[in-house]
This record gives structure tokens, C-alpha cells and sequence, in this order.
């Protein structure tokens, strides 16, 4: 099986700040990785695919990079309502979820 | 529009089979490449994906949980069924109902359902 990390585990930022988090397979995964967003209470939704693809509707300071086994959210200039948890998920015939990042204000 | 909801108990005993119904609309199973999928949440914790049927009747599951899982469709009720035998504690969990769309090249979801929460307990 593949597994799925990520980090930080958490992390505190604020307003306008640039925050970028790291997702590792445990071996090579091409470019079959989505990140979702989730707040409290509510659903994933998803943000990236395929690596670097942007959802339709996901606004554009969210970017998703890498291929292989290390993979990077960003998000430049951070929202008030950008503050959630993310998680990575490899999209292959038998998905995995990374642990989640939690994003707090700072 | 795309909707997914999920339906089913809210609590369980342990040892008892669970039965989840997801209900959608604005897509069909006739559609080449469509496919719906369970997902679940411990209180707290990280997603595990569960099973996943398409619209050419392939089914998938968690090797880890495969033993316990069916999942069916019922294109005529625009329903997904998934059972989980044997329940335990640990499988409390927020139960999420989730699509593939068939354009996707990748097994990844949107939308999602909004959930329904299970508690195995006596």
C-alpha cells in the first residue's frame, strides 16, 4: 500500500501570509494527487487535481505543484476563510488520504 | 447540479449490519465513467476512503476493510447502497457519499455529500 504523509501537522498563520504544505507517497505516484479543503462541520471540497489543476470555481491563490512522491499546496495571501485543514489524497484505483494540516490563525 | 445525500441509522449496535443509502441527482450511471464512492470520518481524525461502484458495475474496496464492505447501485432509485457488516465502536465515523466524475482521469471527488453521522454503541 501507499501511504500518505503530510506536513506540518499544523501550522499558524496570518492574514495575507503565504502558506505552503508538503505531501509525501511512499513511492512514486506520477502526478495522482488531489488536496481538498475541509472546515468544521463540513464536507471536503475538493481544491487541486492531478497535482497542479485548479478546481473550477477554487480561487487562484491556491496552486498545487510536484509529481513523483513530494507534492506542495500553496496558498498565496491567506483568506479569513482559508482557515480549515487540508488534506492530500493520492487518486489512483485505491485512494488514500494524507493525516491533514490544519491551518489556525496566527 | 450535482447532489449526493447520505441516509441510514444514526446509531448501531455492535455486531450489527449497517446500511447506508446515498441519493443523487443531476448525473446517471448510464453515463460512461461515472462513479460514486464511500468515504468516512472518525470523530477527529483523517479520511479513509471505503468503496466505490461505477457505472459499469465495477466495485472496489479497501483491502482493509473488504471482507465487511458490499457496495450496489440502484439506477432505477438513482441510489448507492453500501453495507458494513460487524460493526464496531471504532467504525463510528462521519459516513460521506462522494462522485467521480466521468471526465476525471484520477480518483478524485467532487462533490461530496454532506454526511451522516454513525455511532456504534450499545
Amino acid at each position: 500500500d501507499i501511504q500518505m504523509t503530510q506536513s506540518p501537522s499544523s501550522l499558524s498563520a496570518s492574514l495575507g501570509d503565504r502558506v505552503t504544505i508538503t505531501c509525501r507517497a511512499s513511492q512514486p505516484i506520477s502526478t495522482w494527487l488531489a488536496w481538498y479543503q475541509q472546515k468544521p462541520g463540513k464536507a471536503p471540497k475538493l481544491l487541486i487535481y492531478a497535482a497542479s489543476s485548479l478546481q473550477t470555481g477554487v480561487p487562484s491563490r491556491f496552486s498545487g505543484s510536484g509529481s513523483g512522491t513530494d507534492f506542495t499546496l500553496t496558498i498565496n495571501g491567506l483568506q479569513p476563510e482559508d482557515f480549515a485543514t487540508y488534506y492530500c489524497q493520492l487518486g489512483v484505483t485505491i485512494p488514500a488520504f494524507g493525516p491533514g494540516t490544519k491551518v489556525a490563525v496566527k | 447540479q450535482i447532489t449526493l445525500k447520505e441516509s441510514g441509522p444514526t446509531l448501531v449496535k455492535p455486531t450489527q449490519t449497517l446500511t447506508l443509502t446515498c441519493t443523487f441527482s443531476g448525473f446517471s450511471f448510464s453515463t460512461s465513467g461515472v462513479a460514486v464512492g464511500w468515504i468516512r470520518q472518525s470523530p477527529g481524525k483523517a479520511l479513509e476512503w471505503l468503496a466505490a461502484i461505477s457505472w459499469d458495475d465495477v466495485k472496489r474496496y479497501s483491502p482493509s476493510l473488504k471482507s465487511r464492505l458490499t457496495i450496489s447501485k440502484d439506477t432505477s432509485k438513482d441510489q448507492v447502497v453500501l453495507t458494513m457488516t460487524n460493526m464496531d465502536p471504532v467504525d463510528t465515523a462521519t459516513y460521506y457519499c462522494v462522485y467521480r466524475q466521468p471526465a476525471a482521469v484520477g480518483n478524485w471527488f467532487d462533490p461530496w455529500g454532506q454526511g451522516t453521522l454513525v455511532t456504534v454503541s450499545s
